[in-house]
């Protein structure tokens, strides 16, 4: 079976940088999505990793350990705008998406 | 690039109703289409999968006679949620897949910006 973990919430300070973990077991694997939800919206994508490594956009960037069953997403110099849910999303053998439960992000002044 | 729409955005109606909800992938052809439900702080719970002109792949649990979703074109998904009860009462979110231009692989769900139902 599949099996996804990411913590259920963090706290962080403007300006800082915080790294959200993903953990997952899988049988099969076509890659990882990282997808960020402000409460109350729709999910929008963020990132795709498959090959292990960092992966980097902008303030954002996401790493992929295939071996280790293992991602994060790193944001940098925070804003307040990035207070949101962000969620793991494994991609399995068939091309199903299996969501992680979210992490709430609270961003802090 | 890869922008899904979705109406309404917000539906009130009374107990015993059906409410239908469209989804449109407006610069892509949407191979395949997916309807979620998400209840307050809980997390998103795929209902149905729906691929153009067959019939849709409902999760279990999902009452498909009372959750009809029809996938009539490739930029075109409706979910009638029909006889509804207060109990049915979330957000709706779809999402598309089959786009290459919101800058992930093909197989990237890009979402609909969500549809509130409230039924009293």
């Amino acid at each position: 079976g599949q099996n996804i973990d990411q913590p259920t919430e963090m706290t962080a300070t403007e300006g800082a940088i915080v790294q959200i973990n993903c953990t997952y077991q899988t049988s099969g694997f076509n890659g990882l999505f990282w997808y960020q939800q402000h409460a109350g919206e729709a999910p929008t994508f963020l990132s795709y990793n498959v090959l292990d490594g960092l992966e980097e956009k902008g303030r954002f960037s996401s790493f992929l350990s295939r071996s280790k069953g293992y991602s994060y997403l790193l944001l940098k110099e925070l804003q307040m705008k990035d207070s949101a849910s962000y969620l793991c999303a494994l991609m399995d053998s068939n091309y199903q998406l299996i969501w992680g439960a979210g992490t709430k992000l609270i961003i802090k002044p | 690039g890869a922008v899904v729409s979705q109406h309404p955005s917000r539906v009130i109606c009374k107990s015993g109703t059906s409410v239908k909800i469209e989804c449109r992938s407006l610069d892509f052809q949407a191979t395949t289409m997916f309807w979620y439900r998400q209840f307050p702080k809980q997390s998103l719970m795929l209902m149905a999968t729906s691929n153009e002109g067959s019939k849709a792949t409902y999760e279990q649990g999902v009452e498909k006679d009372k959750f009809l979703i029809n996938h009539a074109s490739l930029t075109l998904s409706t979910l009638t949620v029909t006889s509804a009860h207060p109990e049915d009462s979330s957000f709706y979110i779809c999402s598309a897949r089959g786009g290459l231009a919101g800058g992930g692989p093909q197989e990237t769900q890009y979402f609909g910006p969500g549809t509130r139902l409230l039924v009293l």
